[in-house]
């Protein structure tokens, strides 16, 4: 099991760039979240898919955010155009619907000049 | 999903039990209680979850009161490698959404 698969590990970007980050959940798993980290809110739950499915996106800050997920084995979460306050750890995580417990990846970290 | 409160902080002597208490007094019946653990750089790790029995695992031990108004994790014999950020959420199972708190930064020491 390779686990929860995100990259990069890290990215650096001028503001105004798109920036692209991409996931891979753990196969078989049918669940798959992104969550945004930073010293000020910590971890904040961004949107989430069930069966490749957006369920709760209320956590997505604005429009320049976007997250797909095109099949069961891949997902992106875009933002364009970057800011600086974009700058953060973007973790994605993975479980299946009937057990509890997620399974984290270990995040991109996300730097915007 | 019910609030919970954990203390901002804690030490702990390495090799001796480490007891994290969590209060969640608003809990609804069906809402489970999930602790997980951040090591620094690592994304969020799973430790133990339970709905109102006490639950054991490899890794620790969950108590929850019997109006399931708080519970206690306990890791038994603390190592270095413990020191870590551990929150505790509630939530009710198959609900997926999962909200983290604040925490509560657990400091092993030699």
């Amino acid at each position: 099991d390779a686990g929860v698969i995100q990259s990069p590990r890290h990215e650096v970007t001028e503001m105004g760039q798109e920036v692209t980050l991409r996931c891979k959940p753990i196969s078989g798993h049918n669940s798959l979240f992104w969550y945004r980290q930073t010293m000020m809110r910590g971890l904040e739950l961004l949107i989430y898919f069930n069966n490749n499915v957006p369920i709760d996106d209320s956590g997505m800050p604005e429009d320049r955010f976007s997250a797909k997920m095109p099949n069961a084995s891949f997902s992106t979460l875009k933002i364009q155009p970057s800011e600086p306050r974009d700058s953060a750890v973007y973790f994605c995580a993975s479980s299946l619907q009937t057990v509890g417990s997620l399974h984290f990846g270990n995040g991109t970290r996300l730097t915007v000049t | 999903d019910a609030k919970t409160t954990q203390p901002t902080s804690m030490d702990c002597a390495e090799g001796r039990a480490a007891n994290l208490p969590c209060n969640h007094s608003t809990i609804s019946g069906n809402e489970y209680v999930y602790w997980y653990r951040q090591i620094h750089s690592q994304g969020p790790q799973y430790i133990i979850h339970g709905l109102k029995n006490n639950e054991t695992n490899e890794m620790a031990s969950l108590i929850i009161t019997e109006d399931r108004k708080s519970s206690t994790l306990i890791l038994p014999h603390a190592t270095l490698r413990d020191t870590a950020v551990y929150y505790c959420i509630v939530r009710v199972d198959n609900g997926n959404k999962l909200v983290f708190g604040a925490g509560t930064i657990l400091r092993v020491k030699s």
